[in-house]
């Protein structure tokens, strides 16, 4: 069965902190992975990964895809209350006449100040 | 933002009621997604649309039904709703030749 494991579920930090976020995936007909933001509404995207080893970089935030470790890590520094979200990693995979996505069940961010 | 709305935003139904669950879109995308979201198990795909009256089932179809006859508006209705129902319900489009999904507000729907 496909599926996307994030970890940690739950984090808290303190402003200036960094922060890795870990997506691992076990998914038939990988085409990317993605990750996105999760305020108190709809989830907003943040990057695209393809291709291994090519990071991906975005302000603070940046995120590189491993296809030999199947994972790929997202990571924030100097974190600021405003980066308090469930992170959600999401595995597109090649299925009937079009993808579809396979979402982790996402990684809750607290950011203290 | 994708030009998409969903309706209602917020709606309280009984256990047994028909409930119909609206997304719109106007930058006539042909894909397009409900998912919904719950505590501890994240987001899942309910329906899918390719085009329109092209309609295919995700991962948790079971009590829900979809029809698009316009490429603009993806119905998500539930027959006889149920309290395993309630939930965030969300729609997402996807721009053609492009992998990555966009999502709508979100419509909360309780079962009481």
């Amino acid at each position: 069965e496909d599926k996307v494991v994030q970890s940690p579920l739950s984090l808290v930090v303190h402003e200036g902190d960094t922060v890795t976020l870990n997506c691992s995936y076990e998914v038939t007909n990988f085409r990317s992975l993605l990750w996105y933001k999760q305020e108190k509404k709809a989830p907003t995207f943040l990057f695209m990964l393809t291709s291994s080893g090519i990071e991906k970089k975005s302000g603070r935030l940046s995120s590189i895809l491993d296809k030999k470790e199947l994972s790929s890590i997202l990571n924030i520094t100097a974190t600021q209350t405003g980066d308090s979200a469930i992170y959600l990693c999401a595995v597109l995979y090649y299925g009937g006449s079009q993808g579809n996505l396979i979402f982790g069940k996402g990684t809750k961010l607290s950011v203290k100040p | 933002d994708a030009g998409i709305t969903q309706s209602p935003r917020h709606k309280v139904t009984e256990t047994g009621t028909p409930v119909t669950l609206r997304c719109h879109q106007t930058e006539n995308h042909r894909y397009m997604y409900w998912y919904r979201q719950d505590p501890g198990h994240g987001l899942r795909l309910i329906h899918y649309s390719y085009g329109v009256k092209d309609t295919d089932k995700g991962e948790v179809s079971d009590g829900y039904s979809v029809s698009r006859s316009k490429t603009e508006d993806f119905l998500l209705t539930l027959e006889s709703a149920t309290s395993s129902q309630t939930s965030v319900y969300f729609c997402a489009i996807k721009r053609d030749n492009m992998d990555t999904q966009y999502f709508g507000p979100g419509t909360r729907l309780t079962v009481l």
